[in-house]
């Protein structure tokens, strides 16, 4: 079975910029959460969508959002690109019912804002 | 508020040593608790969870961890180390599936020299 998958691995961008990232949950999994990892500030809940919606975000601004495809997969914007938003991006999955809570994350994508 | 600590953000152990990484978490409820595990340039893979169901919970490669509520704490072990082991652990705890937001404790860098 294969794993949440995130696209792209690497990016680089420069301030003032606007980036996408990607992000396709394991089969079966409807909820998608994305969270930021920034040297120094440790793994930072940033927000989740389930059933095409989001439910719940994190102290985040903005400029960061996203949405949930008919499909499960998920977009994550950052618009106005500071330096401070250099960091490993994840995404995870969790099923919707019995097992809810564990989120299975994807292998990351990093973004270097110059 | 929740909170997780980890003690130690470094800890180095000889192969063939037992692993110890300490957990402590702040919860006004019954939590569900996770630990996973980060190698370099990858995203964080599951190792083990405790969902209220066992105190004593075996994950994947030879760890587990033991539910103590009246310590508040989710250490991680594991009899004897391996060179693979080497990488770095987070604890993560979640009061419930409603907010859908892991709380990442800081992390802790395992090294195992030869």
């Amino acid at each position: 079975e294969a794993g949440v998958t995130q696209s792209p691995t690497h990016l680089i961008k420069t301030r003032g910029q606007q980036v996408t990232l990607r992000c396709s949950p394991i089969s079966g999994h409807t909820s998608v959460y994305w969270y930021q990892q920034a040297l120094g500030l440790g793994l930072q809940f940033l927000l989740w969508y389930d059933e095409g919606e989001e439910r719940n975000r994190g102290n985040f601004p903005p400029r960061f959002s996203g949405r949930q495809f008919p499909n499960y997969s998920s977009e994550l914007n950052v618009n106005a690109l500071e330096l401070e938003d250099s960091a490993l991006y994840l995404c995870a999955s969790s099923i919707s019912d019995l097992d809810r809570e564990t989120q299975y994350f994807g292998p990351g994508t990093r973004l270097l804002v110059l | 508020a929740q909170s997780v600590t980890q003690l130690g953000s470094h800890v180095s152990v000889s192969e063939g040593a037992l692993v110890l990484l300490r957990c402590n978490y702040s919860s006004s409820v019954p939590p569900y608790l996770f630990w996973y595990v980060q190698y370099p340039n990858q995203g964080l893979q599951l190792l083990l969870k405790y969902t209220s169901a066992a105190t004593l919970v075996k994950g994947i490669n030879g760890f587990e961890a033991e539910f103590k509520k009246s310590e508040t704490s989710f250490h991680l072990t594991k009899p004897s180390a391996h060179m693979s082991d080497a990488a770095e652990y987070f604890c993560a705890v979640s009061r419930s599936s409603n907010t859908g937001k892991l709380i990442f404790g800081q992390g802790t860098t395992l090294q195992v020299k030869p």
